[in-house]
């Protein structure tokens, strides 16, 4: 079992909100970690967006929209980024990361399509 | 601004060793207060960091489980640079390479090395 599980795609509507969730693997506590969010477009690295443990915690990137925001759902021991208002450019993976023992663990990845 | 400019062979064969060096340019790799990190990417295998190495004093280094054994950074302050190498690579290692700068999150990017195994 991934460490870090996202679904592996998600389409909506442009103008429309996006809930990309983050799940962690069993054993992990999400209440524990901060979660950090990158977006992935076709032939560019990752660049982050922004990272969150809670609300007096958290640091939107340099230029990132507002519209991205980030949460954690502790009840399904998930971070979750959420998307606002829906443009094309948005159309990426998106990529949660956390760093458990030393280490960098990405997520799955999260395919969104903005249709 | 920094810059992460990437090199090595795209090709590697069986059972050798893959090398790639990341040039750095607006920061220095002994800097306090970043650390310098490889992370891959395929297909199958998704993102995937591998490591990375930072100065505090002394140099630490940190590797991941799945490449522990077979992996080694090497900061090289002359020329401003770090390196990684890969061990006894397989197909599983054929991936797209990326060295990252790592602030408070990872910052900067070299522009990705694609490296393939075969003989």
């Amino acid at each position: 079992q991934a460490v870090l599980t996202q679904p592996s795609s998600l389409s909506a509507s442009p103008g429309a909100s996006a809930s990309l969730t983050c799940t962690l693997r069993s054993g992990i506590n999400v209440g524990s970690y901060t979660i950090y969010w990158y977006q992935q477009k076709p032939g560019s690295p990752p660049q982050y967006l922004l990272r969150y443990y809670s609300d007096s915690e958290k640091l939107q990137g340099s230029g990132v929209p507002s519209r991205f925001s980030g949460s954690k759902d502790a009840s399904a021991n998930a971070g979750i980024l959420l998307i606002s208002g829906l443009q094309s450019e948005d159309e990426a993976d998106y990529y949660c990361m956390i760093w458990h023992r030393s280490a960098s663990v990405f997520g799955t990845g999260t395919k969104v399509t903005v249709l | 601004q920094v810059q992460l400019q990437q090199s090595g062979p795209g090709l590697v064969k069986p059972s050798q060793t893959l090398s790639l060096t990341c040039a750095i340019s607006g920061d220095s790799v002994s800097s306090n207060v970043a650390a310098w990190n490889w992370i891959r990417q395929s297909p199958s295998r998704g993102l995937e960091w591998l490591g990375r190495t930072y100065y505090r004093s002394k140099w630490y280094y940190d590797y991941a489980v799945s490449v522990k054994g077979r992996i080694t950074i090497s900061p090289d302050t002359s020329l401003n640079q770090f390196s990684l190498q890969l061990n006894s690579v397989t197909s599983e290692d054929a991936a797209l390479y990326y060295c990252a700068r790592e602030g408070f999150y990872f910052d900067n990017w070299g522009q990705g090395a694609l490296v393939t195994v075969s003989s």
